[in-house]
């Protein structure tokens, strides 16, 4: 089981409002990532970080924002949420160095209404 | 944003069957390779992975071959139970670059 953890794990908002989704981890990976995840449908990278004070984005077009001032901690904040932004959000880490093992969160399920 | 009207490919076998889960990946030059399992409302979990050296890798319970001659990978899952049920993606990368998933398939194991 990895330590890995999102809160909150659903979130029902209105449209405008500004929200945070939180993920840590306890593993001490350097690498960490935020993939969105329609129903059915496979991940897609909008977020990641090689370690403190390192953001990317990722392939799909984001309105979210991240930051990664401890190593522990990953936030995704949305602005100003939006129907669009209805989806789940997965938070994973991996130690760094290359390819390796990602390990996720349970994820957050997000809907804006 | 949501999709509607979009189905994963579903597989269904009996308990105690052996299920072949498939995936096609799209870079030829992809050097590892990871199979996950998604239960509903979880996250992705890692069941086993392969590099680009090797065709075939075995777990516990399950095995991975990889044919890179046309970009196949499948996971076979032996005397499958129903805590198997779930949906399981593959996931590709290259290089130590970002990892690409596909889109899954749906196993559904019949008591």
């Amino acid at each position: 089981e990895a330590d890995i953890y999102q809160t909150p794990r659903y979130l029902v908002i209105g449209t405008g409002k500004k929200i945070t989704l939180e993920c840590s981890q306890t593993m001490g990976h350097d690498k960490m990532y935020w993939y969105q995840q329609d129903p059915g449908m496979e991940l897609h990278l909008i977020h990641y970080s090689y370690g403190v004070n390192s953001t990317e984005k990722g392939d799909l077009s984001s309105e979210s924002t991240v930051s990664r001032i401890r190593t522990e901690h990953f936030p995704l904040t949305l602005e100003s949420a939006r129907p669009s932004h209805t989806s789940q959000y997965l938070c994973a880490s991996s130690e760094g160095g290359g390819a390796d093992t990602q390990y996720f969160g349970p994820g957050t399920r997000l809907t804006v209404l | 944003g949501e999709s509607v009207g979009l189905h994963l490919p579903t597989l269904s076998v009996q308990e105690g069957d052996n299920s072949i889960i498939n995936c096609a990946y799209s870079n030829s030059a992809s050097d590892y390779f990871i199979w996950y399992k998604q239960e509903s409302g979880k996250g992705p979990q890692f069941i086993i992975d392969i590099r680009s050296n090797m065709d075939k890798r075995q777990g516990q319970r399950v095995t991975v071959l990889l044919n890179k001659t046309v970009k196949h990978l499948s996971l076979q899952i032996a005397a499958t139970q129903p805590g198997d049920s779930a949906v399981y993606f593959c996931a590709e990368n290259f290089a130590g670059n970002q990892f690409y998933f596909g889109t899954g398939t749906s196993l559904t194991v019949i008591p």
